[in-house]
């Protein structure tokens, strides 16, 4: 069974740029994960949906950060505009339900410089 | 508040033997969940173990085992006979249930070098 799919791996940009992460999650898991983790740091939720609706994103900077789950099955991340501050590693896990273990992806290193 | 502490220093264990890291947790609920996983420098968050807060008994995994103390809130993971392959950072995580926001609280992770 194929794990969380994340892309890209690794993404460099500039300030003030926009970018993009990918999330494709294991089949059948309805609950999905965004987690930030800095160097030397846990995980940090940033938002997490279930099926299609977002029921926590309380930790997601709104004024820079969106995410979408369409269909209930992939997301996405997005940030807009990247600061410096934002250079990090972005993990997405999906679980078959809240309760449930989580599985994570390899995660997305982004630099911004 | 932090909820979960892992202080731990670097660590350095020789292969086949034994190592144990520290993790207390901070929660107010009855029920919840302490998870450990462990992240290669690969950069994937693996799941090792689960325990949850109403289990007797302690959890165990293969080479992996979970030392519950409920009294002490501590859960510290035990990973018997090391491998080379162990080598990795080490995160233990706390979900409460119930309660509105279902969230895992990651610690700052315990680093762990396994030396032939």
């Amino acid at each position: 069974e194929a794990g969380v799919v994340q892309s890209p791996r690794y993404k460099i940009i500039e300030k003030k740029q926009p970018v993009a992460f990918w999330c494709n999650p294991i089949s059948g898991h309805n609950t999905l994960y965004w987690y930030l983790q800095n160097l030397g740091q846990g995980p940090e939720l940033l938002i997490r949906y279930e099926n299609e609706e977002a029921v926590d994103d309380s930790q997601l900077p709104k004024d820079r950060f969106s995410a979408e789950r369409l269909k209930g099955v992939d997301s996405t991340l997005k940030i807009q505009p990247a600061e410096l501050g934002d250079s990090a590693v972005y993990l997405c896990a999906s679980s078959l339900n809240q309760r449930s273990e989580a599985f994570f992806g390899q995660g997305t290193r982004l630099t911004v410089v | 508040a932090q909820k979960i502490t892992q202080t731990q220093p670097g660590m350095f264990v020789q292969e086949k033997e034994a190592v144990t890291l520290d993790c207390t947790y901070d929660t107010s609920d009855q029920s919840y969940g302490l998870f450990w996983y462990k992240q290669p420098s690969s950069g994937e968050m693996i799941f090792l173990i689960y325990q949850g807060s109403y289990d007797e008994q302690n959890a165990t995994e293969g080479r992996y085992s979970l030392n519950f103390q409920k009294a002490r809130k501590s859960a510290n993971l035990v990973i018997s006979a090391s491998q080379l392959g162990d080598s990795a950072m080490y995160f233990c995580a706390m979900r409460e249930v119930p309660y509105g926001n279902n969230r895992l609280a990651f610690g700052k992770g315990n680093q762990v070098v396994v030396i032939p």
